[in-house]
């Protein structure tokens, strides 16, 4: 199985200032038709998880452009340009390349 | 509105069953493939089941294979996952969840049944 693994695991972060994660991925998401099956999720309190990002670095319909991907291969980041108060709760990657795959999540929590 | 609403969770004791249930609406159910993810308590997202569009394809976790069963009815436009054989570390909130397409992108989740299995 394709083992995910997100860094750090907590993020306390001052509003406005920006945030990175970062998800390592045992193997490729990179498949033979030329896109990468790595997508990022957002589970507030209480909630059930969002999709943020699907493709890497592709928003998902009303996400607003202060988040945004990166990577290839094996390694992903997701940034938020300048933190909200409304993006507290924790971010999960996810692969579907082989059978689908969560990252352990991280808590992100507002100073 | 792509909704998508879980019920059938309860409390079940170990070795027990349940039928859960999601009714969907707000998109063209059979033109999808869905998705069951489980939460344990304060950890993290687990893959459980999946059922192509047309029900002929399924997929079950190996922690869940034998005892989980994935099924759906296009004509009512609700999924179903029968779950047997329970064990405590089956206790979990779980989601529906709708495949965008046959890439396994997950875009809309269910708030979730709580299945809490114990004696």
């Amino acid at each position: 199985d394709i083992v995910l693994t997100q860094i750090p695991l907590f993020l306390s972060v001052t509003p406005g200032q920006p945030a990175s994660i970062s998800c390592r991925s045992s193997q490729s998401l990179l498949h033979s038709d030329g896109k990468t099956y790595l997508y990022w999720y957002l589970q507030k309190p209480g909630q059930s998880p969002q999709l943020l990002i699907y493709e890497v670095s592709n928003r998902f319909s009303g996400v607003p452009d202060r988040f945004s991907g990166s990577g290839s291969g094996t390694h992903f980041t997701l940034k938020i340009s300048r933190v909200e108060a409304e993006d507290v709760g924790v971010y999960y990657c996810m692969q579907s390349i082989q059978l689908l795959t969560f990252g352990g999540g991280t808590k992100v929590e507002i100073k | 509105e792509v909704q998508l609403v879980e019920s059938g969770g309860g409390l079940v004791q170990p070795g027990g069953s349940l039928r859960l249930s999601c009714a969907a609406s707000g998109f063209t159910f059979s033109s999808h493939a869905i998705h069951w993810v489980r939460q344990a308590p304060g950890k993290g997202l687990q893959h459980v089941s999946a059922i192509s569009s047309n029900g002929r394809n399924t997929y079950s976790a190996d922690s869940v294979k034998g005892r989980f069963t994935i099924s759906r009815d296009n004509s009512k436009n609700t999924l179903y996952l029968q779950i047997g054989s329970l064990r405590a570390e089956d206790t979990a909130v779980y989601y529906c969840a709708r495949g965008y397409d046959s890439s396994g992108l997950i875009d809309y989740w269910g708030q979730g049944t709580l299945v809490t299995v114990s004696s």
